[in-house]
């Protein structure tokens, strides 16, 4: 079925720190991909996306690419700061019908001064 | 308010007793979502609404769950006869075009069972 895969957790770095967390999917047809974010005591919010193969998604200093032929939307920063701790979840939506959103299990990022 | 927001915040329940969940969307927002979050896990879709369109139920876990949405913008989700498994958090989401993934969570309910 469906499904998305994201590196476990958690990830610790140092601040300034490059940051690359793994996701790669499988579906049916051709995806959407998202990635969202989860900062402590918040709500889910969209942090960026990209709706075909090689179109790069980009928000506040991370970055991710669609590459169909390795199913693989990996985020990346090239140098993270104390304020990106936070959950990141990769999520893909399937556009068959209906608009269903399927959603990694998270990867929780710990950034260090 | 500005976002989307979850009644009760917290809820803890006997086993066997019905809950009923609350989602205030994003006012003009046509698509909205229901996912839950079990400790360690993902969120796990369960039913979305789109505009008047029949709602995808596809990923309700059994017939003890059921949402509706009233008038195209106050949703319940409703468990019945609870069970100790249905202990999560459940997240309400909505966006303001069809087609379009969420864009904007609640807060979530946070549901225990005894």
């Amino acid at each position: 079925g469906d499904s998305v895969t994201q590196m476990e957790g958690p990830v610790t770095l140092s601040e300034e720190a490059f940051l690359t967390i793994n996701c790669t999917y499988t579906a049916t047809g051709y995806p959407s991909l998202f990635w969202y974010v989860q900062y402590p005591g918040e709500g889910l919010q969209l942090l960026l996306k990209a709706t075909k193969a090689d179109d790069k998604g980009s928000n506040k200093g991370f970055e991710a690419t669609y590459r169909k032929e390795t199913t693989s939307f990996h985020l990346e920063k090239g140098s993270v700061q104390v304020s990106d701790s936070a959950v990141y979840f990769c999520a893909l939506t399937l556009n068959t019908g209906g608009f269903k959103t399927i959603f990694g299990a998270g990867t929780r990022l710990f950034v260090k001064a | 308010g500005a976002g989307v927001s979850q009644s009760p915040s917290n809820k803890v329940t006997e086993k066997g007793k019905d809950v009923e969940l609350r989602c205030d969307p994003i006012s003009g927002h046509t698509a909205l979502y229901w996912y839950r979050q079990s400790l360690g896990q993902g969120l796990e879709f369960l039913i979305y609404f789109q505009g008047n369109s029949a709602p995808d139920k596809s990923g309700l876990p059994s017939d003890r769950f059921s949402a509706e949405r009233t008038g195209g913008s106050v949703s319940t989700l409703t468990i019945q006869r609870t069970q100790q498994e249905d202990s999560a958090v459940y997240l309400c989401a909505s966006s303001p075009r069809q087609g379009g993934q969420p864009q904007h969570f609640g807060d979530g309910t946070r549901l225990s069972i005894l």
